[in-house]
């Protein structure tokens, strides 16, 4: 089962600030917070990722709350080719461990 | 582009078949997992491999199974395929847990595998 909960579906509007929530209670120390996207029929595409602090990227922000049980994507001017699947994952940094993916969240972004 | 490509990008086999489905990894990665995404779902994770030996599977039969070469590239091989196994099979190349690298997984574009 995915380690992580998010909603099944938002939208926003073109221009506008996109956050993307997701909730991972039972996070494990060593587990970093991934985020990833999937755009109609490609592979999924690495955005950022963050152990407790936040971290701001040319693609997005995330922010993860201090008890690390939560967290927020954020894309901060929203276009159309942002329409996709969101993916929040946790994982270790390396090892052997197998990533779970949950069902995301599709964001369509309207204009 | 992320340096991962995978073929074929799309085969149609029917039911009782085998399939054979191949992944060139990142250059320098040496980890390399795969996936079965349905249609409308996330992907699912089948196995991993690090430099050779599968270090990690998910729930699927034992026919799904893999390889992984000095060269780093993969295959997977499904046996005796059913309806079910209809999807996208995607492949992500990594560094290895001797690396301490990013974590991040690079994936290719998938191969959309019909079974009839």
């Amino acid at each position: 089962d995915a380690k992580t909960t998010q909603p099944t579906s938002m939208d926003c509007a073109e221009g506008r600030a996109a956050n993307l929530p997701c909730n991972h209670s039972t996070i494990s120390g060593n587990e970093y917070v991934y985020w990833y996207r999937q755009i109609h029929s490609q592979g999924p595409q690495y955005i950022i990722h963050g152990l407790k602090n936040n971290e701001t990227n040319e693609m997005a922000s995330l922010i993860i709350t201090e008890d690390r049980k939560s967290s927020t994507l954020i894309l901060p001017h929203a276009t159309l080719r942002d329409t996709a699947v969101y993916y929040c994952i946790v994982r270790p940094l390396t090892g052997g461990f197998k990533t779970i993916f949950g069902a995301g969240t599709r964001l369509f972004v309207k204009a | 582009e992320t340096g991962v490509t995978q073929s074929p990008t799309h085969l149609i086999k029917t039911r009782g078949q085998q399939v054979t489905l191949r992944c060139s990894s990142q250059s320098g990665h040496n980890t390399v997992s795969w996936y079965q995404q349905a249609l409308g779902q996330g992907p699912q994770f089948i196995f991993q491999y690090y430099r050779e030996e599968e270090n990690g599977r998910g729930n699927f039969p034992p026919r799904f199974s893999g390889l992984q070469f000095p060269n780093y590239s993969s295959e997977l091989n499904v046996n005796a395929l059913e309806l079910d196994d209809s999807a996208l099979y995607l492949c992500a190349s990594s560094w290895g847990r001797d690396r301490g690298k990013t974590g991040e997984l690079f994936f290719g574009e998938g191969s959309r595998l019909t079974v009839l």
